[in-house]
């Protein structure tokens, strides 16, 4: 059974910095793309970041670049998102989920959870 | 960015009726090398994640009742449900992944 669990979320001032991890499980992680997406309160859907499966090719929204970093570890079955320079308008909760192949053009196959990141002082 | 555009915003339908809702791509999204149109649909429920029910814009995902069905090509696509059941109220989104970044429409919500 595919799992991806979300941690790392929580309440940081403006101008601070997290990094959330989405630990994988049940599928061969190594073989795809992952992705960020967020979801601000009682908002709609907005793509953040992708990776491909090597974690040799990364995106990003503009809204994001230059103070977030996707990365991955397929040793340890698991995505990162490093978020700095963190702005209110980051509030959100976020989610990984599994693209159906190795690259991010894909669907989203399956999400985790999510995680609540709150930005405010 | 490729703007998606959904409507109607909020949908009513009743019980056993057919649902429609579209969604519109400001740019095509058919990738002419492999005629494909990148573009999926999803379905939220309140407090759960979304869950992947097209994509291809017309092909069903495993385990998704053949009364959800995708349909359109270029910039126009519709997800219809053929016969509204209680468990089908959720807000659906659209969503292309033509190009980065990969943006979804702003969401139809279901009623019945």
């Amino acid at each position: 059974e595919v799992q991806l669990l979300e941690s790392g979320g929580s309440l940081v001032e403006p101008g601070g910095s997290l990094r959330l991890s989405c630990a994988a499980s049940g599928f061969t992680f190594s073989s795809y793309a992952m992705t960020w997406v967020r979801q601000a309160p009682g908002k709609g859907l907005e793509w953040v970041s992708g990776i491909t499966d090597n974690g040799g090719s990364t995106y990003y929204v503009a809204s994001v670049k230059g103070r977030f970093t996707i990365s991955r570890d397929n040793s340890k079955n698991t995505l990162y998102l490093q978020m700095n320079s963190l702005r209110a308008e980051d509030t959100a909760i976020y989610y990984c989920a599994k693209a159906g192949n190795g690259s991010p053009y894909s669907a989203m196959v399956y999400w985790g959870q999510g995680t609540l990141v709150t930005v405010s002082s | 960015d490729i703007v998606m555009t959904q409507s109607p915003d909020s949908l009513a339908v009743s019980q056993g009726e057919r649902a429609t809702i579209n969604c519109k791509s400001s740019q095509s999204v058919l990738y002419s090398s492999n005629n494909k149109n990148y573009l999926g649909w999803y379905q939220q429920k309140p407090g759960q994640p979304p869950k992947l029910l097209i994509y291809w814009a017309s092909t069903r995902e495993s385990g998704v009742p053949d009364r959800f069905s995708g349909s359109g090509s270029g910039t126009d696509f519709t997800l219809t449900i053929s016969s509204l059941q209680a468990e089908d109220v959720a807000v659906y989104y659209c969503q292309q992944y033509y190009s980065i970044p990969h943006t979804f429409g702003q969401g139809t919500t279901l009623e019945i």
